[in-house]
């Protein structure tokens, strides 16, 4: 079945320091991907769409030159958490569709827990 | 937007009796999505729902989309341990956005 490949699954960082995280579709090619961020106990809040070959799409409230997008092909997007600050620290997933796939279900990585220290 | 309304928030049952979760939409759904998910980690998939009426089932999860397709359904049977977790609906639109959540413990 389709795999979504997120990496890295943990990250520990400090202030002031950027993070990237990947977000790779590894069997089938995805023109849009989402990342969602998860705060504990709470359910998943879209971010953002990223777009391929275009500019990400932002959820209202989401800093755009926080949460810095790029999504440079048909099957990697990545998320940079510039000058992270403690209160970045969560949980961060990102999903994709098969576009060669009509009605089928969203895949999703297995996530990635941000500390910063 | 779609806003979806899952309830109950959380739920804890004893070992092997029976529980529904359900989600309901502020607008006419265009498929609905189940997936489990423990915090911290992936969601798994569960079912995914397109048309009024329709229903299915995997193993013990049985998942009801109404009618009019606004209000869906997640029915176990049984409960086990193992379907400990949480429980999100979710409803494609371009983006997929997700009810809230519904934390189910399950006692031994």
């Amino acid at each position: 079945g389709a795999v979504v490949s997120q990496h890295p699954s943990r990250v520990i960082c400090k202030s002031g320091t950027s993070v990237k995280i990947e977000c790779r579709s590894l069997d089938f090619q995805a023109t849009t991907m989402f990342w969602y961020r998860q705060f504990p106990k709470k359910s998943l809040m879209l971010m953002a769409t990223s777009n391929e070959g275009s500019k990400a799409t932002y959820e209202q409230g989401v800093e755009k030159d926080k949460f810095l997008i790029n999504h440079a092909s048909l099957t990697l997007s990545t998320l940079t958490v510039t000058s992270a600050h403690p209160e970045d620290s969560s949980f961060y997933i990102c999903s994709a569709r098969d576009q060669g796939r009509a009605n089928t279900e969203a895949f999703f990585g297995q996530g990635t827990r941000l500390t910063v220290v | 937007s779609q806003e979806l309304e899952q309830s109950p928030q959380s739920l804890i049952v004893q070992e092997g009796k029976n529980l529904t979760i359900n989600c309901t939409s502020s607008k006419t759904l265009y498929g609905l999505y189940w997936y489990k998910q423990k915090y911290g980690e992936g969601l798994i998939f569960l079912m995914m729902l397109q048309k009024g009426g329709e229903e299915k089932s995997h193993e013990k999860i049985t998942a009801k989309l109404d009618e009019k397709k606004q209000q869906s359904s997640l029915h176990i049977t049984a409960s086990q341990p193992s379907h400990a977790g949480i429980y999100l609906c979710g409803a494609p639109h371009g983006d997929m956005r997700f009810g809230a959540g519904t934390r189910l413990t399950v006692k031994p």
